[in-house]
């Protein structure tokens, strides 16, 4: 399977932005890139998804290098309540209707007021 | 309103016994998911089933069963040989489609074997 890497952790200034890179250097030509972020004793919640292109939500944005090797999450005015681990991960076809959803370690986001 | 419900929410079991999980979703999801979190370490697939009465094992499936009768439900148990059962689990479902993409979660169960 491939895989994704990620800093550790990031700090903030609240009402700045803050960029999340991501590695996924393996990854295949059918695994879409998503982003989940997990709140303490949480599970994770959806936050966005992309495939080649780069793309935008109410949530976020999400940068894709031409080569799909990497990618970077843009949130665009940190608030405290985005504090927390930020997983990028691969949604990978297994064949006959099947996804896999591979995780990395996360990045724990720390926004100071 | 729809959603996927993991009970119970804390689990104390002593060690050598068998524990099951509960996870439930009613949003009409064919695919569902069970990870186990640990600390410093992302989430990790422990089974996942794509439909009714099929389910594959996942990366670290050893000392686990699951079963999946129903469509609303996956039980995970957690056996006596899985050798460090404390942990965080997490279950998740999706649509079945090729074209959804969004898993949604539950709250977790966190395991402690003492």
């Amino acid at each position: 399977d491939a895989k994704t890497t990620q800093p550790n952790s990031m700090e903030s200034n609240e009402e700045e932005p803050v960029h999340l890179p991501c590695n996924h250097s393996t990854i295949s030509g059918t695994d879409y890139i998503h982003w989940y972020r997990q709140l303490p004793s949480q599970g994770p919640e959806y936050v966005i998804h992309g495939l080649t292109s780069n793309v935008n939500n109410r949530m976020a944005s999400l940068a894709i290098a031409e080569d799909r090797k990497s990618s970077t999450l843009i949130l665009h005015r940190a608030t405290l309540r985005d504090a927390a681990v930020y997983y990028c991960i691969l949604r990978a076809y297994r064949g006959s209707g099947t996804y896999k959803y591979i995780f990395g370690t996360g990045t724990r986001l720390k926004v100071l007021a | 309103d729809g959603g996927i419900t993991q009970s119970p929410k804390y689990l104390f079991r002593k060690e050598g016994q068998n524990v099951t999980l509960s996870c439930e979703q009613n949003l009409n999801h064919d695919a569902m998911y069970w990870y186990r979190q640990d600390p410093g370490q992302g989430l990790r697939l422990i089974y996942y089933s794509q439909i009714v009465n099929d389910f594959q094992k996942g990366d670290i499936a050893e000392g686990y069963s699951v079963s999946r009768e129903k469509k609303e439900s996956f039980p995970l148990t957690v056996t006596s040989a899985q050798k460090n059962p404390t942990a965080f689990y997490l279950c998740a479902s999706r649509r079945g489609d090729a074209g959804s993409t969004e898993a949604f979660f539950g709250q977790g169960t966190r395991l402690t074997v003492v």
